[in-house]
């Protein structure tokens, strides 16, 4: 079974580009987090997803940042004019069921590093 | 507002030494309750959970946790660690009625020495 993808693994941008993050879901699973770690800090809740549909995007800024997850493909991240403070580790999680305690249950993949320059 | 809180931000231990790196939340109704491991260079992995039951819950590599909820803690520990358990750890906590989010601890670096 394989697990959660993400790609790429580390990407750097300059000021004022776009980034795109891409999340592949574990088989089987339909909702796919997205969480963004800032060095010495713990892991932050942006969004949650399911296919077509943003469920709760609570912890997203509100401006240049979207997610989107389409019936078909990944899921994608993306800034807009990124800015240094946008700097960080993006993890995306899936889980397997969508009701029930299980639900709570994520699986992360490996992160993107963004480096903006 | 719900938080995470753990109080260890860097640990050092000898190999066969024991463990406890505590969690504690705030918030007074359900928890699910998570605990996860990120060795260098890989990803977050799944240590343990606990959603109800026995309070103290086992996980994978002789990890246990206990969750105690009048102290709205849930440490974890293991009685003899290995040079291979150096890795962050996170505390995570799914808070009900605050959608599937999970709200996590800042982590806490371990670093065991042979």
């Amino acid at each position: 079974n394989a697990g959660v993808m993400q790609n790429p693994r580390h990407l750097v941008r300059r000021r004022g580009q776009e980034a795109r993050l891409r999340c592949s879901p574990m088989k089987g699973h339909s909702h796919v987090y997205w969480y963004r770690q800032l060095p010495e800090e713990g892991l932050k809740f942006m969004v949650y997803l399911q296919k077509e549909n943003i469920i709760d995007e609570s912890g997203m800024p509100k401006e240049r940042f979207s997610a989107e997850f389409p019936k078909e493909g990944p899921s994608i991240l993306r800034i807009q004019q990124v800015v240094r403070g946008d700097s960080a580790a993006y993890f995306c999680a899936s889980s397997p069921k969508t009701s029930g305690i299980y639900s709570y249950e994520q699986y992360f993949g490996p992160g993107t590093r963004l480096t903006v320059t | 507002a719900q938080s995470v809180s753990q109080h260890n931000h860097h640990v050092i231990l000898s190999e066969a030494a024991s463990l406890e790196l505590g969690c504690n939340y705030s918030y007074g109704g359900t928890v699910n309750l998570f605990w996860y491991v990120q060795y260098p260079g890989q990803h977050l992995q799944l240590l343990l959970k606990y959603f109800s039951g026995d309070p103290l819950v086992k996980g994978i590599k002789g990890f246990e946790a206990e969750f105690i909820k009048s102290n709205f803690s849930f440490n974890l520990r293991k009685p003899s660690v290995q040079w291979s358990d150096t890795a962050e750890y996170f505390c995570a906590v799914h808070f009900t009625g605050g959608g599937n989010k999970l709200t996590f601890g800042t982590g806490t670096q371990l670093k065991v020495e042979l």
